[in-house]
């Protein structure tokens, strides 16, 4: 049972572009909203995280737009590079379950 | 790195046998997790633990069992291991205070022929 849908599954951009990963999800009792960033032969690492009392949060050239009435999310990245090159998860839990259900992943390409 | 340790990292077996893998903390965290990735199905979640002895079961948990006998080791079991268990494996832990952050280990790579 996949609660956090993902898109696209694959994603090519020039340098400098702007990615968009999109996520959308059921369970409007989910509370957190991460992603995760993952480089081959790697596991996962937190890039941001959103909660749901907030409609967007900036990091750097990462940035989440959360819209709770849609049930959906997004990553976009800025300026990207080919160091951003990577396989980027979105992942959803609820406050006290201590679960983390994730997306089934975008492997981002930056061209140089 | 949080300190994770993962072992085996690769492990390649026969279709019917017993694996255990190995998960090490050095942090005392109390959450410890064990993932599985596969293309197409992103991480799924298998079993948790919360504490010495207490686990729960995950989204894809049948043809698996845990156990947490310290608070540093999370063990993950393939009672019969299957082909379709082969997969990349993660543990996790979840830091304390607020929403907690998982921090994933390494990985471990099974392959069931």
């Amino acid at each position: 049972q996949q609660q956090v849908k993902q898109s696209p599954q694959s994603l090519i951009v020039q340098k400098g572009g702007i990615s968009i990963i999109n996520c959308a999800y059921e369970n409007t009792a989910f509370d957190y909203f991460p992603w995760y960033q993952q480089f081959p032969g790697k596991g996962p690492a937190l890039l941001i995280a959103i909660r749901p009392d907030v409609s967007e949060k900036k990091e750097g050239r990462f940035t989440i737009s959360f819209n709770k009435s849609a049930k959906q999310f997004s990553l976009h990245i800025m300026d990207s590079q080919p160091g951003d090159s990577a396989t980027y998860f979105c992942a959803a839990s609820t406050s006290g379950t201590y679960k983390y259900i994730f997306g089934t992943g975008t492997r981002l390409k930056v061209l140089a | 790195d949080a300190g994770i340790t993962q072992s085996p990292r690769h492990k390649v077996t026969e279709t019917g046998t017993p694996v255990t893998l190995r998960c090490h903390q050095t942090e005392n965290h109390r959450y410890m997790y064990w993932y599985r990735q596969d293309p197409g199905h992103g991480l799924r979640l298998i079993h948790y633990s919360y504490g010495v002895k207490d686990t729960d079961k995950g989204e894809v948990s049948d043809g698996y069992s845990v156990s947490r006998s310290k608070t540093e080791d999370f063990l993950l079991t393939l009672e019969s291991a299957t082909s379709s268990q082969t997969s990349v494996y993660f543990c996790a832990i979840r830091t304390s205070g607020g929403n907690g952050e998982l921090f994933f280990g390494e990985g471990s790579r099974l392959t069931v022929l």
